[in-house]
């Protein structure tokens, strides 16, 4: 089964931490994304990677596609970070398959 | 820019009724999806588009219809609507291939009750 999983589930951070989210996949795949849900409910693409690192102001993206492994970071987290982060693989070439995580809930107090 | 405009944001159906969600997109972006996000879940593929007239199944399409006559519009229609399709629904968008629209584009959601 084609499965993702993301880590920690929760995570509460002091203003200024920096945070390191996880996502864990089984499969070959083509491309990874990294998704921001707003408490609102709107979602937001941060970053699409297939390979080695991107960086986009304080957030920084990562991927192993050997250890099937990514990593989201966040230098000096500020409380509107504060959201739900997800991690989506793409395998098998087709745009339909897209597997999402459940996500982690990050909550950062000031 | 609008992006991905999405409607309506809330709706209330009684068992058996029918409606149409719909979404539109002003970036020409040749893929187009709908999932469907339930509480503690990842987020579904209902269904998605690669391009005006072709469209194919999600991992959970029953219950759910699309079209896609232009490249702008991908409603998502529910027919006999059942409690089990009460969830908040999400259409994107994206185009493969093509730089920062590689990434997905997603519309503000709807929250759909069926009681």
């Amino acid at each position: 089964k084609n499965e993702v999983e993301q880590s920690p589930q929760n995570l509460t951070a002091q203003e200024g931490e920096f945070i390191t989210i996880n996502c864990s996949y089984s499969v070959g795949i083509s491309a990874l994304h990294w998704l921001q849900q707003h408490p609102g409910g709107g979602i937001v693409s941060l970053f699409m990677l297939s390979s080695g690192k991107k960086k986009h102001g304080r957030l920084i993206a990562t991927i192993n596609i050997q250890e099937k492994h990514s990593s989201l970071h966040i230098t000096a987290s500020h409380p509107r970070d504060s959201a739900v982060y997800i991690c989506a693989v793409l395998y098998g070439g087709s745009q339909g398959n897209l597997i999402f995580g459940k996500g982690t809930k990050l909550s950062v107090k000031p | 820019n609008a992006g991905v405009t999405q409607t309506p944001k809330f709706r209330i159906l009684k068992i058996g009724q029918s409606m149409t969600l719909q979404c539109t997109q002003d970036m020409n972006h040749n893929y187009m999806y709908w999932y469907r996000q339930d509480p503690g879940m990842g987020l579904k593929l209902i269904y998605y588009s690669v391009g005006a007239g072709i469209t194919d199944k999600g991992e959970v399409p029953n219950g759910y219809n699309v079209s896609r006559s232009t490249t702008e519009d991908f409603p998502l229609r529910l027919e006999l609507a059942a409690p089990s399709q009460t969830s908040v629904y999400f259409c994107a968008s994206s185009y493969p291939g093509r730089g920062p629209n590689e990434k997905l584009f997603f519309g503000s959601g709807t929250q759909l009750s069926v009681l």
